[in-house]
């Protein structure tokens, strides 16, 4: 059974650092891994999609990788703004699950100013 | 210009009442999903519909009820409703089933089962 975690659960930092966030999943069978931001009380915002085939996704201050074979991704955020504080998930999308998402519990981020 | 769009957006009601929740989505996928978000903000899937037709069905009460008229929607409905089904749905859509889609979330129904 797919299993999602994400380390730390919590993390606060002050503006202008650099950090990471992981995600590691237990069967390495996965078509692509999703993260998204979820802000308190509303939806999930999709921010990088990366395929299996894939080794990493860039989007503005945001860069995820994915290695597969040791089923691990990581979430770099560049130059944190407090405009960044928000809960991040990850999603790996496996075959057995038909098309749904496994999510993780999520990293919750607080960017100090 | 709403991507994906759920109604309502709060839901109070009393045990044992039945409820609805309805999603569209503008964005021309055929496959739409719902998901629970729980207390603890744990994020599970709870149906997958492609093309109007049921493909995923996880460990979910048959109280609940997936109903999709057409590919653009697919609404929840909830038969007796329990204390324990308190939690925020999502719904979400992506175009196809392969996984290779992106998926793409609504804002969230926060019911609350009193």
């Amino acid at each position: 059974k797919q299993e999602v975690t994400q380390i730390p659960a919590a993390l606060s930092v002050p503006e202008g650092e650099n950090l990471v966030l992981n995600c590691s999943f237990t069967d390495s069978a996965i078509y692509n891994l999703q993260w998204f931001r979820q802000d308190p009380g509303k939806g999930l915002t999709s921010l990088l999609l990366i395929q299996s085939s894939q080794r990493e996704q860039t989007s503005g201050r945001l860069n995820a990788s994915l290695d597969k074979s040791s089923g691990r991704s990581t979430l770099y955020i560049a130059a944190s703004q407090p405009g960044d504080s928000a809960t991040y998930l990850c999603a790996v999308g496996l075959r057995q699950a038909g098309t749904a998402l496994i999510f993780g519990k999520g990293t919750t981020l607080s960017v100090s100013s | 210009d709403t991507a994906v769009s759920q109604t309502p957006k709060y839901l109070v009601t009393q045990m044992g009442n039945d409820k609805s929740i309805k999603c569209e989505q503008n964005l021309g996928h055929d496959t739409m999903y719902w998901y629970k978000q729980d207390s603890k903000k744990f994020l599970k899937i709870m149906f997958s519909y492609n093309n109007k037709e049921l493909i995923i069905n996880e460990t979910v009460p048959n109280r609940f009820s997936p109903k999709s008229p057409d590919k653009a929607h697919l609404n929840l409905h909830i038969n007796s409703l329990e204390l324990g089904d308190s939690a925020v749905y999502f719904c979400a859509s992506s175009q196809g089933t392969s996984l290779y889609n992106e998926q793409f979330f609504g804002p969230g129904t926060r019911l609350t089962v009193l």
